[in-house]
């Protein structure tokens, strides 16, 4: 079973917060990814890194930033929250070019 | 730029029957391919993926895939559905030219009636 967590499952915050989302994977890998996940959508990409201080983005431009100090963590952030923001955000993890990426179960967010 | 479509958001069948999830993907050079599950709440989770080793993957729960090069497919076929395949059910892409980063389908709910 893939260990990679995401925290908060969940979160409803009010326009202009500022908000991290975190996850985590304790299976090494250096590639790491952000998703943006809307119904009847592909996934679009916010974010990847390919290892500690390397750091991309995506084809969505979300207004987020992210950091990889450490291998194992690779957070969102998002520095003033808004209504269009609303979204499911999936983080992934893969070892090496063309391996499988591993999901973690995602944080539904909502921005009022 | 590649790109992966899937036919059909909505696929319903009968507990049973065949399940057949299409899949095509534009690209110059063979991709890796994939094949995710996604069930409520939760995150993708791999079914199965295509590297050249074989034509015809073999994943879990009983879907397998065909990587058809003239065709440039990958479509995901179980022979007799179960009330648990009941998800949403994504493929995926990925090639050198684009750093190896999948590029996933819009997704296809199959949706099994009892």
């Amino acid at each position: 079973e893939a260990d990679i967590y995401q925290t908060p499952r969940y979160l409803v915050i009010g326009t202009g917060k500022k908000i991290t989302l975190e996850c985590s994977q304790t299976m090494g890998h250096d590639k790491m990814y952000w998703y943006q996940q809307d119904p009847g959508m592909e996934l679009h990409l916010i974010h990847y890194s390919y290892g500690v201080n390397s750091t991309e983005k995506g084809d969505l431009s979300s207004e987020s930033t992210v950091s990889r100090i450490r291998t194992e963590h690779f957070p969102l952030t998002l520095e003033s929250a808004r209504p269009s923001h609303t979204s499911q955000y999936l983080c992934a993890s893969s070892a090496l070019d063309g391996d499988e990426q591993y999901f973690g179960p995602g944080t539904r967010l909502t921005v009022t | 730029a590649q790109s992966v479509t899937q036919l059909g958001s909505h696929v319903s069948v009968s507990e049973g029957a065949l399940v057949l999830l299409r899949c095509n993907y534009s690209s110059s050079v063979p991709p890796y391919l994939f094949w995710y599950v996604q069930y409520p709440n939760q995150g993708l989770q791999l079914l199965l993926k295509y590297t050249s080793a074989a034509t015809l993957v073999k994943g879990i729960n009983g879907f397998e895939a065909e990587f058809k090069k003239s065709e440039t497919s990958f479509h995901l076929t179980k022979p007799s559905a179960h009330m648990s395949d009941a998800a949403e059910y994504f493929c995926a892409a990925a090639v050198s030219g684009g750093s190896y980063i999948p590029t996933f389908g819009r997704g296809t709910s199959l949706i099994v009636h009892p």
